[in-house]
């Protein structure tokens, strides 16, 4: 079966950097996504990777190893607005995505 | 509007309503998507339509019925529904083959409550 693991909550302070794992089993790989949706809201867009590495956007970075199933998504900087869950997604070989339950970022001053 | 609308935002029925949940989407996209949300649990890909037509249907209980009258426009018929159906229900759209990441964007949601 088809299977995305990341943690369930973590814990970090204002101003530190945070590192959100995910690991995948999927048919296929066709791109790896994660999104952030803040409580009652939408998921909105964060990043995708495609090719092994990282990319960097701001103080949100993603990084992807293809042979291994892993990504994680790098925060720097932290913000109390960064409390979220941030969703990980793989598209596999039918184009469709298969999602993590997400990660639920706390934020501490 | 912009983006992706739904409505209603939140739904209380009971078990012999019958009522339809709509998803507008503002970005010209071809392709739409029905989500069902449940709490610390994935997001369980419910419908797809590409170009008006649906292209999956990931056993979904009959009891819910997609409509895509055109390509900007998505309904989710709800009947006779059970009260493990509640959730928050996502739309969500994608420009697909266009070349790019194709990511799909959300709507708000639609929090149901069956009682």
């Amino acid at each position: 079966g088809q299977n995305i693991d990341q943690p369930t909550e973590m814990t970090a302070t204002e101003g530190a950097i945070v590192q959100i794992n995910c690991t995948y089993q999927t048919s296929g790989f066709n791109g790896l996504f994660w999104y952030q949706q803040h409580a009652g809201e939408a998921p909105t867009f964060l990043s995708y990777n495609v090719l092994d590495g990282l990319e960097e956007k701001g103080r949100f970075s993603s990084f992807l190893s293809r042979s291994k199933g892993y990504s994680y998504l790098l925060l720097k900087e932290l913000q109390m607005k960064d409390s979220a869950s941030y969703l990980c997604a793989v598209r596999d070989s039918n184009y469709q995505l298969i999602w993590g339950a997400g990660t639920k970022l706390i934020i501490k001053p | 509007e912009t983006g992706v609308t739904q409505t209603p935002r939140h739904l209380v029925m009971g078990m012999t309503n019958k009522k339809s949940l709509k998803c507008e989407q503002h970005l010209g996209h071809n392709a739409m998507y029905w989500y069902k949300q449940s709490a610390k649990k994935p997001l369980e890909l419910m419908f797809v339509y590409n170009f008006k037509e649906q292209t999956e249907n990931n056993s979904v209980p009959s009891r819910f019925s997609p409509e895509c009258p055109n390509s900007s426009h998505l309904f989710l018929h709800l009947h006779t529904l059970q009260p493990e159906d509640s959730a928050l229900y996502l739309c969500a759209s994608s420009q697909d083959g266009a070349g790019g990441y194709n990511e799909q964007f959300f709507g708000p949601g639609t929090r149901l409550t069956v009682l």
